[in-house]
């Protein structure tokens, strides 16, 4: 099955630096790929997602990117803010729908 | 405000207690899913609904039996749960019964097991 690393798992930056999050996925069959942010005792909040189809999208102050031939992709915060504060999941998906999560980063930005 | 409507909010049972948790979405979603949560760790799917079919089962155990009575509805019957199954289940749902579809989480059920 689909196996998900993710890394670093705690993220310490100074409000206003960017902050970057690393992942990679062992399926080759995997074609969807979504960032997750959850606070502390709030549901998962999808914040971007992108398909096998495209390298870059970007949405504001998010981007992810993605390589699928190293099987890779991340997700990039600009001009972080305290409100960026949260665990942070990269999850990916095949065409069974069965998501697979990262195990997750922990972002604190510093006021 | 929340899309996918999860009840109860938290749940204290006992192990021989019957229960169920109850999901509910009114976006026209044709998928729904449960994970389970612990604490400090990513969302563990267990159960897939496919267009109100069964279309994935992550080998979890018989004491939890999920049933989708229609599109909209979707519930986690509980029965004779052990201690270490305490955690936040998560209801999701999505557009499509496939894959690639953005899946929205419910606030979760908080359920403890004494």
């Amino acid at each position: 099955g689909e196996n998900v690393e993710q890394h670093p798992s705690t993220l310490s930056v100074q409000e206003g630096d960017s902050a970057v999050i690393k992942c990679t996925y062992s399926d080759s069959a995997s074609n969807y790929f979504p960032w997750y942010k959850q606070e502390l005792g709030k549901r998962p909040q999808l914040i971007i997602d992108i398909r096998s189809n495209v390298g870059e999208k970007k949405d504001q102050r998010i981007a992810v990117t993605l390589n699928k031939t190293a099987k890779h992709f991340s997700l990039h915060i600009t001009e972080t803010q305290p409100e960026d504060s949260a665990v942070y999941f990269c999850a990916a998906s095949r065409s069974r729908n069965d998501m697979r999560f990262g195990a997750g980063t922990r972002l604190t930005v510093k006021p | 405000d929340t899309e996918v409507t999860q009840t109860p909010k938290h749940l204290v049972m006992g192990m021989t207690n019957k229960k169920s948790l109850k999901c509910e979405q009114h976006m026209g979603h044709r998928a729904m899913y449960w994970y389970k949560q612990k604490a400090k760790k990513p969302p563990e799917l267990m159960f897939v609904y496919s267009y109100e079919k069964l279309s994935i089962n992550e080998s979890v155990p018989s004491r939890f039996s999920p049933e989708c009575p229609n599109s909209s509805l979707l519930n986690l019957h509980l029965h004779a749960l052990q201690p270490e199954d305490s955690a936040l289940y998560l209801c999701a749902s999505s557009q499509g019964g496939g894959g690639g579809w953005p899946q929205h989480f419910g606030d979760g059920t908080r359920l403890s097991i004494l």
